[in-house]
């Protein structure tokens, strides 16, 4: 199957820095990724889509300021944590999806990326 | 290291049937399980988290089982839907929760014929 790969998978950073998280789609082209936070013993929750070329669109309750997404290519998106803050801690992952056929889509996930503010 | 399979791959049904699809994980020491459905171009929506210390979750129509013991997880869809056509993920964290610990299915393409 397809690969996406998600860099870094572990960073800790001091409180105040920017952290930027990196997903590649390694063998399709993605014109479209997600990006996800879960918290300990909570669910995954969408944070935006990105769209390759244009802006990305960011659910309820998230910063676009603060989690700057980036997705200038087919097989790249980026998001950057910026001036992390210690309640920013945890995990990040990313999804491609990969359009094969009319109207069939399938989606392939990073490894993740956890984060930890210090 | 942690693998995750649902069977069957795609499902395609009648309105009003009920459904089961299926989970299995190779390594029971795990966190939670937790399904998701994906909508064509769409992300992941949430459908229902089981705690490794539960033995089922119900949410309306939709009732998820967890057998650590055996690795087993079945997602129930009672009186399904057009509007249940989907593609249904599975995905587990592994106890510590590290960079690694989400591990999802390839899931299961749902399609309810109206």
């Amino acid at each position: 199957g397809a690969v996406v790969s998600q860099h870094p998978s572990r960073v800790i950073c001091k409180s105040g820095t920017s952290v930027k998280i990196e997903c590649r789609s390694l063998d399709f082209q993605a014109t479209t990724m997600f990006w996800y936070r879960q918290f300990p013993k909570q669910s995954l929750m969408l944070m935006a889509t990105s769209n390759e070329g244009s802006k990305a669109t960011y659910e309820q309750g998230v910063e676009k300021d603060k989690f700057l997404i980036n997705h200038a290519s087919l097989t790249l998106s980026t998001l950057t944590v910026t001036s992390a803050h210690p309640e920013d801690s945890s995990f990040y992952i990313c999804s491609a999806s990969s359009i094969r056929g009319f109207g069939d889509t399938e989606a392939f996930f990073g490894q993740g990326t956890r984060l930890t503010v210090v | 290291k942690q693998e995750v399979t649902q069977i069957p791959a795609a499902l395609s049904v009648p309105e009003g049937e009920n459904l089961v699809l299926n989970c299995s994980f190779t390594d029971s020491a795990i966190y939670n399980l937790q399904w998701f459905r994906q909508d064509p171009g769409k992300g992941l929506t949430s459908l229902l988290l089981i705690q490794s210390s539960q033995r089922e979750q119900t949410s309306g129509r939709l009732n998820a089982s967890l057998d650590k013991s055996s690795g087993r997880s079945t997602l129930y869809i009672a009186a399904s839907q057009p509007g249940d056509s989907a593609t249904y993920l599975c995905a587990v964290i592994i106890t510590g929760g590290g960079a690694d610990g989400l591990t999802f299915g390839k899931g299961t393409h749902l399609i309810i014929q109206p």
